[in-house]
């Protein structure tokens, strides 16, 4: 089992609602990821951090916004909800460090969110 | 577009049969991974073959990387019913990025 956590695990809410989706990990990785999944479909990158003060959005565009203010912590912020951000939400974290091939990245049970 | 294919979509078979998935790609790569995923959870690791490898094993799972068809396949004998997850193909490609893309999964189902 990885050390990395998400809460909730489930959300239901309505539109137009501010949320937060919380992750972290306690392996200390600098790497930290998040993934929104559609069920039975692929992962996509909506943003990325290398560290603490670093934030990168993805390759999917996400009206989320994210921050790092420490290591452990990677949380995901909606600031109104809507039916289209209904979705599976996974963290990911890794120990990649910059000029060494991409490594094993460890993924928390993720959040499923439903915008009604 | 996705830097990995993943085919068949879905796949059925016996408890004890082998079930293969194969996935592509399109760009250069450091390695391929593979990642497990139970109904509604998160991606557990598999097995990492780095470029310079044509195969691996992992207890009963088998991977080859051709990097000349830029395909690899991920092979389970004797599959169980606990195997019945989805399945995903992730590349790095070129450049260290320190990110991940993934394949479309395969959605294998072992019938006890």
């Amino acid at each position: 089992e990885a050390d990395i956590y998400q809460t909730p695990r489930y959300l239901v809410i309505g539109t137009g609602k501010k949320i937060t989706l919380e992750c972290s990990q306690t392996m200390g990785h600098d790497k930290m990821y998040w993934y929104q999944q559609d069920p039975g479909m692929e992962l996509h990158l909506i943003h990325y951090s290398y560290g603490v003060n670093s934030t990168e959005k993805g390759d999917l565009s996400s009206e989320s916004t994210v921050s790092r203010i420490r290591t452990e912590h990677f949380p995901l912020t909606l600031e109104s909800a809507r039916p289209s951000h209904t979705s599976q939400y996974l963290c990911a974290s890794s120990d990649w460090t910059s000029g060494s091939a991409m490594g094993e990245q460890y993924f928390g049970p993720g959040t499923r969110l439903t915008v009604t | 577009s996705q830097q990995g294919e993943e085919d068949p979509q879905a796949l059925s078979i016996q408890e004890g049969e082998n079930a293969t998935m194969n996935c592509s790609y399109k760009t250069s790569i450091n390695n391929l991974q593979w990642y497990r995923q139970n109904s509604g959870r998160g991606l557990v690791h598999l097995i990492l073959i780095r470029s310079n490898e044509r195969e691996k094993h992992s207890g009963r799972l088998r991977v080859t990387l051709d990097t000349s068809k830029k395909s690899s396949s991920l092979l389970i004998t004797a599959s169980r019913a606990a195997d019945t997850a989805s399945y995903f193909c992730a590349t790095e490609g070129s450049g260290n990025t320190g990110k991940l893309i993934f394949g479309q999964g395969t959605t294998l189902q072992v019938k006890p």
